[in-house]
């Protein structure tokens, strides 16, 4: 049973690119989560997906992030011109969809460590 | 609106007893906690549901409640392996899936 896959691991990139990050769910789990995380901080949730749907985008999340899960499996997430304060690790989820929607556990992966230079 | 935990910080000797907290301002639908070692993705220890009863497993343990919306994480004869910091994710009922994390409480295990 694999478990949540990320990558890149790290991404290192200057101020003004646009990055691509890749997340493969747990492969029954239809549900996908994104949140961000900073030093210190609690993860912050940015958007989720009940198959290929995007259910919800946070209000704090600017218009040049973006995440696609088209056939409802993997899904990635685009950050457009990267600014300094985009430094933060990028983590996914995924779980089943319990009753009621919710009540299922979220299993994370390793996460996609973003640096702005 | 996030979840503040308490205490922020906790220093143990091997052996000692923990309690995190995790209190919200909203009703809840459930609690999920989870540990994170520094580096490492957040692993899940246990969730809560609204109506359902104290949960636990080895010598972790939580419990949850409604009416004043908060939780708790019982840590008992702690081991080494439970440093970590450690943070509660809370779910709305009338937005479920969707976790709102506390800013997280650091334990530190000490020989």
């Amino acid at each position: 049973d694999t478990g949540v896959s990320q990558n890149p691991r790290h991404k290192i990139t200057k101020r003004g690119q646009n990055v691509t990050f890749r997340c493969d769910p747990i492969s029954e789990h239809n549900r996908l989560y994104w949140y961000r995380q900073t030093l210190g901080q609690g993860p912050e949730f940015l958007t989720y997906f009940q198959n290929e749907a995007q259910l919800e985008k946070s209000r704090l999340l600017s218009d040049r992030f973006s995440a696609e899960r088209p056939k409802g499996s993997f899904s990635t997430l685009e950050i457009q011109r990267t600014e300094q304060g985009d430094s933060a690790m990028y983590l996914c989820a995924s779980s089943l969809v319990g009753g009621q929607g919710g009540g299922q556990p979220q299993h994370f992966g390793d996460g996609t460590r973003l640096s702005i230079l | 609106q996030q979840p503040v935990q308490s205490p922020q910080a906790v220093i143990l000797r091997e052996g000692e007893d923990a309690v995190i907290n995790c209190s919200s301002s909203k009703a809840l639908y459930s609690v999920h906690w989870y540990r994170q070692k520094h580096g490492e993705a957040p692993v899940f220890l246990m969730i809560l549901l609204k109506g359902g009863e104290q949960k636990g497993h080895d010598k972790i343990s939580a419990s949850f409640n409604e009416k004043k919306q908060q939780s708790s994480l019982y840590l008992t004869a702690s081991q080494l392996s439970y440093s970590g910091t450690y943070f509660c994710g809370t779910e709305s009922p009338s937005n479920t899936g969707k976790l709102i994390f506390g800013q997280g409480t650091t334990l530190q295990v000490k020989p």
